[in-house]
């Protein structure tokens, strides 16, 4: 069975501090894909990423990068420059690609508050 | 073209009640997951349809139902409600159901179950 695990559960900044969200799997699949999503308060999951698992490529999205790396089962969210609209709760997920039902199995969230 | 909408936005029930909550998926998407999310963790997932068959399901009792219809909108029903069912309950509608399809999440449905 797969797992995600975000040993963060509540991290602090003051806005303009650089913020790093770990982000830790585990499957025995070779295939699958890793998603980070975010939850303001309003409850709606926002769509920020989606990676499969032969992509290792870091890739850089504005104030937003995402290291994946595969040796070490980790991929890990970083936002720059963080401003108080960041302040949300982030979700890291798994997806196999042979899954019966396109299940995303979700790590326990990382709530981030940005102070000004 | 709208999102993913949810209906009700709240909800109380009492324990052994039966409820029913909706979900409109996006224009164009024939794939609805619904999603249980307690407080302060992360959602886990309940089902998945696709073109009205149940497509795969998580680790949930038979208590927990759902159904598709041919426009592709879905509901979640939950018999014998339970303490713990209290719960946001998210839909998700994505394109297609193999693991490429990006999830549109709905507002969900905050449900008290006292």
């Amino acid at each position: 069975a797969q797992k995600v695990t975000q040993a963060q559960t509540e991290i602090s900044v003051v806005e303009k501090e650089d913020v790093t969200l770990d982000c830790v799997y585990e499957t025995r699949d070779t295939t699958y894909y890793l998603f980070w999503y975010k939850q303001p308060p309003s409850g709606e999951l926002v769509f920020l990423i989606r990676r499969n698992s032969f992509d290792e490529q870091n890739e850089i999205s504005g104030r937003y990068s995402w290291n994946f790396q595969k040796s070490t089962s980790s991929f890990n969210f970083t936002i720059t420059a963080s401003q108080v609209v960041d302040s949300a709760v982030y979700f890291c997920a798994l997806s196999l690609y042979n899954n019966a039902g396109n299940m995303l199995t979700f790590g326990g969230g990382t709530r981030l508050m940005v102070k000004p | 073209e709208t999102g993913v909408t949810q209906s009700p936005t709240h909800l109380i029930k009492t324990r052994g009640q039966q409820v029913t909550l909706r979900c409109s998926s996006q224009s164009g998407h024939n794939t609805v997951s619904w999603y249980q999310q307690a407080l302060g963790q992360g959602p886990q997932f309940i089902f998945q349809y696709y073109r009205e068959e149940e497509n795969g399901r998580g680790n949930f009792p038979p208590r927990f139902s759902g159904l598709q219809f041919p426009n592709y909108s879905s509901e979640l029903n939950v018999n014998a409600l339970e303490l713990d069912d209290s719960a946001l309950y998210l839909c998700a509608s994505s394109l297609d159901p193999d693991a490429l399809g990006e999830q549109y999440f709905g507002p969900g449905t905050r449900l008290t179950v006292t």
